[in-house]
């Protein structure tokens, strides 16, 4: 079936440094979205995105983190400048409809350490 | 918020047998969806259901909005079946899924 790619798989990274994740989303998708899991507890929403824009956040999108989808490109989840607690894997999905309804397609993950 | 329950949180079963793993949330939600997480981490779509009740192979959910809860039913369990199980739902008027804690399965032989 369709996929969601993320590049890179995994990622380690300097305490300060920025870092960007890359998804490349199911081609038709129209909704995107960023979840965090830590150490394979539960999977916490970050964000979504639609049109350009992002439609809600969770409080754990701090103001260090940024999306973005410049002309249908990758959907980028930046994060600068990282944080120890950043350490986690980062999962992007995607959506062909958001409200009324319809599968996500999620990709394999990030997996980012920052030490 | 919308509250997502799992249970059991973990779970062994011997080749061969079935259980069922419950997901109680605290709204009426608009979708559910069912996904394995395996050994490597990679989330694996198994069910999404807006009403009623799915099969594939040895699995199979049901989705009873009005009582607020759904089910995977597994089957047969084989090895492979190892990993954590998430419901995630969806709420009229949203546009994000809420996960559940997960239940861990495992499987022996």
């Amino acid at each position: 079936g369709p996929k969601v790619l993320q590049i890179p798989s995994h990622q380690i990274i300097d305490m300060g440094q920025m870092v960007t994740l890359n998804c490349d989303p199911v081609s038709n998708h129209l909704y995107f979205y960023w979840y965090k899991q830590i150490l394979g507890q539960q999977m916490e929403f970050l964000v979504n995105f639609y049109n350009g824009k992002v439609m809600e956040k969770s409080k754990l999108f701090k103001d260090q983190f940024s999306v973005e989808r410049p002309d249908g490109s990758y959907f980028t989840l930046k994060i600068q400048p990282t944080a120890l607690e950043d350490s986690a894997v980062y999962f992007c999905a995607s959506s062909l409809e958001g409200q009324r309804g319809s599968d996500y397609t999620f990709g394999s993950g990030t997996r980012l350490l920052v030490i | 918020g919308d509250q997502v329950e799992q249970s059991p949180s973990a779970l062994s079963l011997h080749e061969g047998t079935g259980s069922a793993l419950r997901c109680n949330f605290t709204t009426t939600m608009r979708a559910v969806q069912w996904f394995q997480q395996n050994s490597r981490g990679s989330l694996i779509n198994l069910f999404y259901l807006a009403s009623g009740t799915k099969e594939n192979g040895r699995l199979k959910s049901t989705f009873n909005s009005k009582e607020s809860y759904s089910t995977l039913h597994i089957r047969d369990a084989q090895l492979e079946d190892s990993g954590t199980y998430f419901c995630a739902v969806v709420n009229t008027g949203n546009y994000k899924y809420v996960f559940g804690a997960g239940t861990r399965l495992k499987v022996i032989a």
